[in-house]
């Protein structure tokens, strides 16, 4: 069965610092996301992407973030200068329509130092 | 406000009982999704059921949806091992374009 694919699994940077995760959604979806899930907490949607431009984004998804579909099968999430309180579990996830399951990767677990 | 939120937050059964835990919301939903976690990894997808849908199967799962109390149930029928996991609801809204809401979760545990 498709499934969506995350790397990497864990990614540990120091505060300050860039990082990009990458994704890439189920061949045939049209739709994107990104959600996080801070340790303990509940998952947040951050992004919605569609037709190459942001569809939806939360408050939390700042000037701090960007995402990006460079080519056809890699959908990116940018966090620029990372704080500590941006560690999380950061998943994303494809639906083929907006009104779809949305399908989701393993997760990318960002620690931050 | 808090849209989906779990009950019970917690719930221990024997392998072979049926397991039911509820979700409730507060605005008006476009669809109700269920996902399930196994510790340190993704959700996966289980059911989803349309807001003009009461009932819904799949395999030992059963949903249902009353959008009149805005409330879900999900009921696993003769659980196993296996299903050890966290179960979360996550909504979508009309007003709200395609993102889920998702609740805190329930952690059931399948005793063998």
């Amino acid at each position: 069965e498709p499934e969506v694919t995350q790397t990497p699994s864990h990614q540990v940077t120091q505060m300050g610092q860039e990082v990009i995760l990458r994704c890439v959604p189920i061949s045939n979806h049209l739709y994107f996301y990104w959600y996080r899930q801070i340790l303990g907490q509940k998952v947040e949607f951050l992004v919605s992407f569609y037709n190459n431009e942001i569809s939806e984004k939360s408050e939390i998804f700042d000037d701090q973030f960007s995402v990006e579909r460079p080519d056809g099968s890699n959908f990116t999430l940018k966090i620029r200068s990372t704080k500590l309180e941006d560690s999380a579990m950061y998943f994303c996830a494809s639906s083929e329509r907006g009104d779809q399951p949305q399908h989701f990767g393993d997760g990318t677990r960002l620690s931050i130092l | 406000s808090q849209q989906g939120e779990e009950d019970p937050q917690a719930l221990s059964i024997q392998e072979g009982e049926n397991a039911t835990m509820n979700c409730s919301y507060k605005t008006s939903i476009n669809n109700l999704q269920w996902y399930r976690q196994n510790s340190g990894r993704g959700l996966v997808h289980l059911i989803l059921i349309r807001s003009n849908e009461r009932e819904k199967h799949s395999g030992r799962l059963r949903v249902t949806l009353d959008t009149s109390k805005k409330s879900s149930s999900l009921l696993i029928t003769a659980s196993r091992a296996a299903d050890t996991a966290s179960y979360f609801c996550a909504t979508d809204a009309y007003a709200a374009g395609n993102k889920l809401t998702f609740g805190g979760g329930t952690r059931v545990l399948v005793k063998p």
